[in-house]
């Protein structure tokens, strides 16, 4: 089945460093899309990419979509201390029964040191 | 935006009971459904793909028996654990696909479960 490795599994940081996390599926994607997931909280979408080789912004916040549409990369710039948590890609993929599913990579644990 | 109730947001119930989590799509209509699982500290699993007014899509290696699903409206899915053990203590997260938002997905607040 499809599988979707996210790397670094945690990354700690200087408050202030830029930060980057990176997804690689095995298959090809429709669409990828990233969440936040606050400690305790639930995941929050941010954004969705669905172009060969789109490239987004929101803020500090950078999303990329490769070319072949099967890796895709967060970049924060200047880290803050409200970007803690964990973030998610989660590449979506059709079925043969037409059933969609998002299948997530196991996260990237933002850890930000003052 | 769009919103997604999950209820009850903590459970506990005792060995051997079943419990119910409804997910509700709030403001817009949901034909599809998903619901997740996550153990501490590990990504969210995929356990079903849940349409409405046909049976649910389950990944390989979830029991259907035991996590009944069903989708009986538009806006409204629920998930079923029968027979509780306390290995199915866990967070149980819904998600509702908006067509009008391009396949958007939203998800709803989780629901903690902790079977004693």
């Amino acid at each position: 089945g499809q599988q979707v490795m996210q790397i670094p599994q945690y990354q700690h940081v200087q408050e202030g460093e830029d930060f980057t996390t990176y997804c690689n599926s095995s298959t090809t994607l429709s669409n990828i899309q990233w969440y936040k997931q606050r400690p305790g909280g639930h995941p929050v979408f941010l954004i969705q990419l669905v172009k060969s080789g789109e490239v987004k912004k929101q803020k500090r916040l950078t999303f990329q979509f490769g070319e072949a549409k099967k890796n895709s990369s967060l970049h924060i710039t200047a880290t803050q201390t409200t970007d803690v948590g964990t973030y998610f890609c989660a590449g979506l993929r059709y079925s043969g029964g037409g059933a969609d599913g998002l299948t997530f990579g196991k996260g990237t644990h933002l850890i930000i040191q003052p | 935006g769009a919103v997604v109730s999950q209820h009850p947001s903590r459970v506990i119930c005792k060995s051997g009971t079943s419990v119910k989590i409804e997910c509700r799509s709030l403001d817009f209509q949901a034909t599809t459904m998903f619901w997740y699982r996550q153990f501490p500290k590990q990504s969210l699993m995929l356990m079903a793909t849940s349409n409405e007014g046909s049976k649910a899509t389950y990944e390989q290696g979830v029991e259907k028996d035991k996590f009944l699903i069903n989708h009986a409206s538009l806006t409204l899915s629920t998930l079923t654990v029968t027979s509780a053990h306390p290995e199915d203590s866990s967070f149980y997260i819904c998600s509702a696909r908006s067509f009008l938002e391009g396949n958007t997905i939203y998800f709803g607040e989780g629901s903690w479960l902790t079977v004693v």
